[in-house]
């Protein structure tokens, strides 16, 4: 059962950089049948698709609200994606997730990585 | 940008009965041939989001019958038949058009 791993800094400081990585169980990040993606949640705004990744990083896509300071990236020999979100504000604080991204037709997100909270305070 | 908009935002339900929630968007989530563009999630306490429902009303693998989806266009239910306890958290319900960016309703908070 494929599973999903957020991992990265639970406080970073405002004006700074948010990076995180999604470690994948298996290699299926290798192939190219599923997008990967990134959504956050926080108390203001629920849950936001921040942006998603698909053909080994040749082809992304991002939320145009965040677009100028995100970044996903992938590392198929290791297994995982990446985000990173520049120039944070308390804006920022809250739970992200990773999670694998399919067409049925139709998009869904399955399955979520458990999530880990992100802090911007000083 | 498609906005979800749910009702209720809350819901308190008891065991054994029905319950229903109301997902609504702001443009049509169906295509040419019928299909409908809307998953809903469950996000247990504690836990990340798990997807319940795709393309309208085809259940995810695993996810018990006495959940369905409905609805077309611009309005969708999600209904459970028999409420248990395991069914508490709050439902998402998500525009998964072929375009960006992909967008959730507030989330209907289900307590029993």
């Amino acid at each position: 059962q494929l599973q999903l791993q957020e991992s990265g800094p639970g406080l970073v400081k405002p004006s700074e950089t948010l990076s995180l990585t999604c470690s994948v169980s298996d290699d299926s990040i290798n192939n190219n049948t599923y997008y990967w993606g990134w959504i956050r949640q926080s108390p203001g705004k629920g849950l936001e698709w921040i942006g998603s990744l698909y053909n080994g990083g040749v082809n992304t896509y991002y939320n145009p609200s965040l677009k100028s300071r995100v970044t996903i990236s992938i590392d198929t020999s290791k297994n995982h994606f990446s985000l990173m979100l520049t120039s944070v504000t308390a804006a920022d604080t809250g739970v992200y997730y990773c999670a694998r991204q399919g067409w049925s037709p139709g998009w869904w997100f399955a399955p979520w990585g458990q999530g880990t909270l992100v802090t911007v305070s000083s | 940008e498609i906005v979800m908009t749910q009702s209720p935002l809350s819901l308190l339900v008891t065991p054994g009965e029905a319950a229903s929630i109301s997902c609504r968007s702001s443009q049509s989530l169906s295509d040419r041939n019928g299909k409908q563009y809307l998953d809903w999630y469950l996000q247990r306490p504690g836990t990340s989001p798990q997807l319940l429902i795709y393309l309208g009303s085809n259940r995810a693998s695993g996810v018990p019958d006495r959940f369905s989806g409905s609805g077309s266009g611009t309005d969708f239910t999600l209904k459970i038949s028999r409420v248990e306890a395991e069914d508490v958290g709050i439902y998402y319900c998500m525009q998964g058009v072929r375009n960006p960016p992909w967008t959730f309703g507030q989330g209907t908070k289900v307590e029993i």
